[in-house]
This record gives C-alpha cells, sequence and structure tokens, in this order.
C-alpha cells in the first residue's frame, strides 16, 4: 500500500512549455485534489474530484487542467506554464463522505516546480 | 462559504514547555476541523480531527486540540514540546453540508528551541 504517490519530484520548466503533474493512489478513494502551496498563502485549492468522470475547479483553477478517468489517477496539466506557476503541488486524496467519519486527507509527498 | 484563520506566522517555544498554535475557522453549519503537520521537503500527516463529541481531542504524538463552538476556534496544544515537534502546523475546515474538500489555514511555523 503506497499511498499517494506524486511524480516527478522535482522539475524544472520554460516558460511557454506544458507537462503533466501525475498522481496515483492505491487506497480506492473516491475524492483526490490538487494543491499548491506558496510561501505565506497556505494550500490552495486548484481542482478536486468526486469520483471518475467528475471534477470540478478550486480556488485557483487558471492555467490547469485536470481529467478522472480512473479511480486511481488524478493527472495535472500546467497548458503553457508561467513564472507565477513556480510553486510546490500536493496531491491528496481521501474516502467519500458517508463511508467514513469523515475521514481525513492523505497527501503525496509533493511536486516542487520551477518555471524559469 | 468556510475559511479558517491561523493568527501566528511563527510559534516560539523552549523545549519542555507547553505549546498551543491558535485556529479560528468561520463556516455554515456544523464544522468538521482537522491539525495536519508538514515537515521540511513531505507532504501533509494528519494528526487529529474534530467531528462530534468531546470538545478535547487527543491526536498522535502526543498533541490534542479543543473545539470551542462560542469562540469559533480549535487550538492546538502539547503540554511538553519537543525539538522535533519544529514544523509547519496547517488547521484546516470543512462542514458537513459543504465542500467536499476541506479549506486550510496558511499554516504555522513551530520552532522549538533546546
Amino acid at each position: 500500500n503506497a499511498g499517494v504517490t506524486q511524480t516527478p519530484k522535482f522539475q524544472v520548466l520554460k516558460t511557454g512549455q506544458s507537462m503533466t503533474l501525475q498522481c496515483a493512489q492505491d487506497m480506492n478513494h473516491e475524492y483526490m485534489s490538487w494543491y499548491r502551496q506558496d510561501p505565506g498563502m497556505g494550500l490552495r485549492l486548484i481542482h478536486y474530484s468526486v469520483g471518475a468522470g467528475i471534477t470540478d475547479q478550486g480556488e485557483v483553477p487558471n492555467g490547469y487542467n485536470v481529467s478522472r478517468s480512473t479511480t486511481e489517477d488524478f493527472p495535472l496539466r500546467l497548458l503553457s506554464a508561467a513564472p507565477s506557476q513556480t510553486s510546490v503541488y500536493f496531491c491528496a486524496s481521501r474516502v467519500a463522505s458517508g463511508k467514513g467519519m469523515n475521514t481525513e486527507a492523505f497527501f503525496g509527498q509533493g511536486t516542487r516546480l520551477t518555471v524559469v | 462559504a468556510q475559511s479558517v484563520a491561523q493568527p501566528e506566522d511563527q510559534v516560539n517555544v523552549a523545549e519542555g514547555n507547553p505549546l498551543t498554535v491558535k485556529c479560528t475557522y468561520s463556516v455554515s453549519g456544523n464544522p468538521y476541523l482537522f491539525w495536519y503537520v508538514q515537515y521540511p521537503n513531505r507532504g501533509l500527516q494528519f494528526l487529529l480531527k474534530y467531528i462530534t463529541g468531546d470538545n478535547l481531542v487527543k491526536g498522535s504524538y502526543g498533541f490534542e486540540a479543543e473545539f470551542n463552538k462560542s469562540q469559533t476556534s480549535f487550538h492546538l496544544k502539547k503540554p511538553s514540546a519537543l525539538v522535533s515537534d519544529s514544523a509547519l502546523y496547517f488547521c484546516a475546515v470543512r462542514t458537513s453540508g459543504g465542500s467536499y474538500i476541506p479549506t486550510f489555514g496558511r499554516g504555522t511555523s513551530l520552532i522549538v528551541h533546546p
């Protein structure tokens, strides 16, 4: 049971490049989400999903796309990288409400992205 | 709408002394409250949660938190701090009939001095 796995751990992009941050979980969790962490800003929600085929926007969705074709995977795509997207990105998952007592989220180790 | 505030960017405490990391929240409805800890270059780890029941919640590593509905607070406490407790602490909130995803505070850096 690996939990939540994010790849890559580090990435440097040039402005305008695109890339996909991978997130996979092996706990059969329905809910998955992507956050970015910036100094002094805490965690801000980018996109989330409540199940395969269902996604929705969070607080800061611009410049990012997601899809959820399987329960396990929730990739985050940067369409055209900008320096403002330099950040640490975290993926999280949890069991759906109603299947547990409002369980806590499990987080991946993070992806540190630098856009130059 | 739901929001959470951590009024202190940093808390300094001497090893062996009690520590408190503050959190206040704002929700419509009943709150579900969480504390997470982040060590350097790691993801967030769950510490404890309040859903219902006793206002004093006990969690991992000797931490506890007290839910105070009248003050809309959920402060994290530990009777005796360890140097290894030094980390970034996040409070999070969501509601029973609200968002599927919790809202996080900005985080408080706890520094425990030897």
